[in-house]
């Protein structure tokens, strides 16, 4: 079965860039789904970031798309987030999940346990 | 973007209990509705997907309804292991975006 698994600082200072890793087992890659980014700052909702096929073919939400860049490594099985000049609004847990079937837009299924980044100097 | 406003934001209920929660979109969305649940410190799981189908392995007491604006979200009859926060998700435009959240807690 597939799973997901979020890796990077947990720590970042403002001003910096933030990067996350999602090492997908279990599945490939290269196989038909988007694979997206979705956070959640602490004792709040969830709020999406953003989604990558294999290809490399990207939807950001335009919140964070000047900030923002999602790539994908099909050689390691996983996909990355980069977020940059970050400020304390961006701490948040920060999960990564597979779209349920092969559409950008289909629900997150399933998902990574996810992971805290705190932005703090 | 589509804002998605979930009522009520609280609720508190019994095991046993009928409980419905209500998810409204800012304009039509068809049927392009999916509803999570989330427990303390974990991952939110998929419940139900376009706003009616219920997601293999999810307990047959949930289920979902609605089209356009209005949606619900039932659980039938209340366990102990469904108290925790449900947020709907509409997944017809980019951005995707959440609902607030509604905290089913125990009375």
């Amino acid at each position: 079965q597939v799973q997901l698994q979020e890796s990077g600082p947990g720590l970042v200072k403002p001003s910096e860039t933030l990067s996350l890793t999602c090492a997908v087992s279990g599945y490939s890659i290269t196989n038909s789904y988007y694979w997206g980014w979705i956070r959640q700052p602490p004792g709040k909702g969830l709020e999406w970031i953003g989604n990558i096929y294999h290809s490399g073919s990207t939807y950001y939400n335009p919140s964070f798309k000047s900030r923002l860049t999602i790539s994908v490594d099909t050689s390691k099985n996983q996909f990355s987030l980069k977020l940059s000049s970050v400020t304390a609004a961006d701490t948040a847990v920060y999960y990564c999940a597979r779209h349920r079937n092969g559409g950008s837009l289909s629900p997150f299924d399933p998902w990574g346990q996810g992971t805290l980044v705190t932005v703090s100097s | 973007d589509i804002q998605m406003t979930q009522s009520p934001s609280s609720l508190s209920a019994s095991v046993g209990d009928r409980v419905t929660i209500t998810c409204r979109a800012s304009q039509s969305i068809s049927g392009y509705l999916n509803w999570y649940q989330q427990k303390p410190g974990k991952a939110p799981k998929l419940l139900i997907y376009a706003a009616s189908s219920l997601q293999s392995g999810v307990p047959s007491r949930f289920s979902g309804s609605g089209s356009g604006t209005d949606f619900t979200l039932t659980i039938s009859s209340l366990q102990p292991e469904d108290f925790a926060t449900y947020y709907c998700q509409q997944s017809y435009s980019i951005p995707c975006t959440f609902g607030q959240g509604t905290k089913l807690e125990i009375k």
